[in-house]
């Protein structure tokens, strides 16, 4: 099993519909919680960050953290074409000075 | 505008060849890492270094080896390369033992044939 799992997808959204993107892990001592989004022959870039259990938002875009559950979601309201890109959930353990653990990737598509 | 840049985005190489990819930051950053990423296996760590001269094995480091001279510059080796190491590399680079923040480069598409 996986130390994090996400499902690859494609998955394909008309515009303006609420994405719903979701990891789960099995590694019960991580503590912090990233969400990266990855265009196309790009190198991923920093969406949201968290750290521990609880709820961010920044726009469009809310994460959330269950640990009881070990799931992570990420929200995208009002998508947009111009969210079409991989989405990576990853996460660390405290003090692991920076290394990160990667989700397997969902690619979205948001049709105009 | 913090930088991280690779210095190919392409390469074809043979299998046995000795191949070099270079990674540069311009942040300053302590911390330099190297993933490939793999359809359906997402990123994984080859290697990463917290200084200068200082190396420490990833999840994946075998066929590879890597040097940091310097610290804006960290440096993946493939020895002898092979089929199997044809992948997408990236690398990143983040300030201290904060995880806050990976800034990565573009990436690099090597293909072994």
């Amino acid at each position: 099993q996986k130390e994090v799992e996400q499902d690859p997808g494609p998955l394909s959204v008309p515009e303006g519909a609420i994405v719903s993107l979701n990891c789960t892990y099995s590694n019960s001592a991580f503590q912090y919680f990233m969400w990266y989004r990855q265009y196309s022959r790009k190198g991923p870039e920093l969406l949201m960050y968290t750290y521990s259990s609880g709820n961010k938002e920044d726009g469009r875009f809310t994460a959330q953290v269950d640990k009881s559950s070990k799931y992570i979601s990420l929200f995208i309201r009002d998508s947009q074409p111009s969210d079409s890109a991989t989405y990576l959930c990853a996460m660390s353990l405290y003090n692991q000075g920076g290394k990160l653990i990667f989700g397997q990737g969902t690619e979205l598509s948001v049709k105009p | 505008d913090v930088k991280v840049t690779q210095s190919s985005r392409y390469l074809v190489k043979r299998t046995g060849e000795k191949v070099f990819l270079e990674c540069v930051q311009d942040m300053d950053h302590e911390n330099m890492f190297w993933y490939r990423q793999d359809p359906g296996l997402g990123l994984r760590l080859i290697y990463f270094s917290y200084d200068v001269k200082m190396k420490e094995k990833g999840d994946i480091p075998e066929g590879y080896s890597v040097s940091r001279e310097k610290k804006e510059r960290f440096s993946l080796i493939l020895e002898s390369a092979s089929t199997n190491q044809t992948s997408m590399y990236l690398c990143a680079s983040t300030v201290g033992p904060s995880m806050e923040t990976q800034y990565f480069g573009p990436g690099t598409r090597l293909l072994v044939l």
